[in-house]
């Protein structure tokens, strides 16, 4: 079956632009995370979607980062105004159930990442 | 800041040997979950040990849990070339809202 799928794989920003990271999670599974990876680090969290409802996000680095998740199925992140220190792999991860706050921990299955180059 | 600390940050191991690798954490935890991830790829699932159990096993893998002592090892046996990857613990707190908290990972690489 399908996995978790993003795009675009790599992506090159000047600094100051735009960009906006896709992520189509596994179908039916109701949980997505997006995480920021540094290179030669673990992935950092950044944020957390129920369904539609973004209930932490508290790993989100600056008001320049927004995510969203309209229909509760595709997610992206967006980044404005980018800066170089912005340069990671983000990750997207999906799993079946949702997750109580400080609950259980479902599998995540995660999506291949997209390299964001800020030059 | 990450919760999780493995150790070694780098282990490189003769096809064959075995590898440990481990992890600490700060804060009480659910459940603890070891990941595995190829060179430019996304992570993949290996096990998760919940805060009662002590050990568990899943083929070549065995991890252990001490919560006294806040950590955990990874044990992979027979180790192959195919097993060259980063590993990485996860692990949920109790009063973490809705993080997975991962650690810096260990680079293990098998040689043939």
């Amino acid at each position: 079956g399908a996995g978790v799928s993003q795009s675009p794989r790599y992506k090159v920003a000047k600094r100051g632009q735009d960009v906006a990271l896709r992520c189509d999670p596994i179908s039916g599974h109701v949980s997505l995370f997006w995480y920021q990876q540094a290179l030669g680090q673990g992935p950092e969290f950044l944020t957390y979607f129920q369904n539609e409802a973004q209930l932490d996000k508290s790993g989100l680095p600056s008001d320049r980062f927004f995510a969203e998740r309209p229909e509760g199925s595709v997610s992206t992140l967006k980044i404005q105004r980018t800066q170089q220190e912005d340069s990671a792999v983000y990750l997207c991860a999906s799993s079946l159930d949702s997750r109580s706050s400080g609950g259980s921990q479902e599998t995540q299955y995660f999506g291949p990442g997209t390299r964001l180059l800020v030059l | 800041s990450q919760q999780g600390e493995e150790d070694p940050q780098a282990l490189s191991i003769q096809e064959g040997e075995n590898a440990t690798m481990n992890c600490s954490y700060k804060t009480s935890i659910n459940n603890l979950q070891w990941y595995r991830q190829n060179s430019g790829r996304g992570l993949v699932h290996l096990i998760l040990i919940r805060s009662n159990e002590r050990e568990k096993h899943s083929g070549r893998l065995r991890v252990t849990l001490d919560t006294s002592k806040k950590s955990s090892s990874l044990l992979i046996t027979a180790s192959r070339a195919a097993d060259t990857a980063s590993y990485f613990c996860a692990t949920d707190a109790v009063t973490g809202g809705f993080k997975t908290i991962f650690g810096a990972g260990t680079r293990l690489f098998v040689k043939a």
